[in-house]
């Protein structure tokens, strides 16, 4: 039972356009949403994140939008460079307990 | 580069073999954490060390025994492995646990790339 869905496997965006990333989950314990980012041979990398309180985090060139009542939220990355080619991890938490759940992962390919 | 460092990178070894994965972080991080992640697939959560005391075991097989001999260090004792406990595994740390760490992100090591011959 996955409690957080990506479920877009790839995603290829053309340099300089945006891209979107979704995820949804199910628990509504979940209060701290992340997100991270991989490339081959490295651990993943915290990128950005968002509150349960709040709608709306950005940073740069990366926005996290929450929907509470949908359990979505999805990343945008504006503009898309090819240096943002990775798998895109999001994760959840509860204030409960220590654990954060990772869904899937999406990869994205950025084309110059 | 990153601020959680994990040795070796890869390791191979038998299914009768004892060996440790080891990692070491020095930004004052108060949680600590082992994941196991296969090809493909997201990192699933296996131990949380919280003030150096083991606060969560995912129900992990005891051929995998973690230990945390200080603040900054976090192993992995490894003996008798199956050929499916191959995988990356992957050391992460954060500032604090529970309530007061709800909101802080964890920050990981490369991984130890684990090959069960």
């Amino acid at each position: 039972d996955q409690q957080v869905k990506q479920n877009s496997p790839s995603l290829s965006v053309q340099e300089g356009r945006i891209s979107i990333l979704n995820c949804d989950y199910t628990n509504s314990m979940f209060d701290y949403f992340l997100w991270y980012k991989k490339y081959p041979a490295e651990g993943p990398t915290f990128l950005i994140s968002i509150s349960s309180i709040k709608d709306k985090n950005e940073d740069g060139r990366f926005t996290v939008f929450l929907n509470k009542s949908a359990k979505h939220l999805s990343l945008h990355i504006v503009p898309s460079q090819p240096g943002d080619s990775a798998v895109y991890f999001c994760a959840a938490r509860s204030s409960e307990d220590d654990k954060v759940i990772f869904g899937p992962g999406t990869s994205l390919s950025v084309i110059p | 580069d990153t601020e959680v460092t994990q040795t070796p990178k890869h390791l191979v070894m038998g299914m009768t073999n004892k060996k440790s994965l080891k990692c070491e972080q020095h930004m004052g991080h108060r949680a600590m954490y082992w994941y196991k992640q296969k090809a493909k697939k997201p990192p699933e959560l296996m131990f949380v060390y919280s003030y150096e005391k083991l606060s969560i075991n995912e129900s992990v097989p005891s051929r995998f025994s973690p230990e945390c001999p200080n603040s900054s260090l976090l192993n992995l004792h490894l003996h008798a492995l199956q050929p499916e406990d191959s995988a990356l595994y992957l050391c992460a740390s954060s500032q604090e646990v529970g309530s007061l760490g709800s909101n802080q992100p964890q920050h990981f090591g490369d991984g130890t790339r684990l090959s069960i011959l």
